[in-house]
């Protein structure tokens, strides 16, 4: 039972280029989150998306930001222009369609430097 | 926006104690979470709780979740040295957001007493 498998662990741009970081869901999972966590703080909502549709990214800034979930492959938040403040572990987590949907199962993150 | 807050920031434990840790808020949440993170890696469920005055036990672990709906508290028993991390509460609010759009604490970093 393989969880929630994020790459890549590591992560390094420079300012100005893009970060691709992408996200597998646990088996049997459709619902995905992003959340950002900044050196000794806790997790900040992104987003949330479900099979090609974003229902909910009141958490991603305006601009540089996006993200999808495709029907087929991984789900993959995208960072274009990356400046240093974007440095931070980014967090993907999934949960099931029903039941316990408030149950979110973390990947072990990506944890992007911009120099 | 709404905050959890939660206390002590940080504690030693010596092997065999017991710990104790809570999280408030001034508005109310519908559910709660408590999380662990080891260095490195993702957060870890340990706890949910859906009722106001539930209490649940995962082993060594006890939460609650208090009547008012504005807080949770955590207990671990007899702790050992792999209980060290930092221990999150999370919240989902009752009112905006989504499901999953939970609302973190800053944590409780738990680290061995020299």
């Amino acid at each position: 039972n393989a969880g929630v498998m994020q790459n890549p662990r590591h992560l390094v741009r420079r300012r100005g280029q893009e970060a691709r970081l992408r996200c597998s869901p646990m088996k049997g999972h459709s619902h995905v989150y992003w959340y950002r966590q900044l050196p000794e703080e806790g997790l900040k909502f992104m987003v949330y998306l479900q099979k090609e549709n974003i229902i909910d990214e009141s958490g991603m800034p305006k601009e540089r930001f996006s993200a999808e979930f495709p029907k087929e492959g991984p789900s993959i938040l995208r960072i274009q222009q990356v400046v240093r403040g974007d440095s931070a572990a980014y967090f993907c987590a999934s949960s099931p369609s029903t039941g316990d949907s408030e149950k979110l199962f973390f990947g072990s993150g990506t944890q992007l430097s911009v120099l | 926006g709404q905050q959890l807050n939660q206390s002590p920031q940080s504690m030693f434990i010596q092997e065999g104690e017991d710990v104790s840790m809570n999280c408030t808020s001034s508005s109310i949440f519908n559910t709660w979470l408590w999380y662990k993170q080891d260095p490195g890696e993702g957060p870890v469920l340990l706890i949910a709780l859906y009722k106001a005055g539930e209490l649940t036990s995962n082993g060594r672990l006890t939460a609650q979740f208090g009547i008012t709906r504005k807080d949770s508290f955590l207990n671990i028993s007899a702790s050992i040295p792999s209980d060290v991390g930092i221990y999150f509460c999370a919240g989902q609010p009752p009112y905006g957001g989504s499901q999953g759009n939970l609302i973190f604490g800053k944590g409780t970093k738990l680290s061995v007493k020299p």
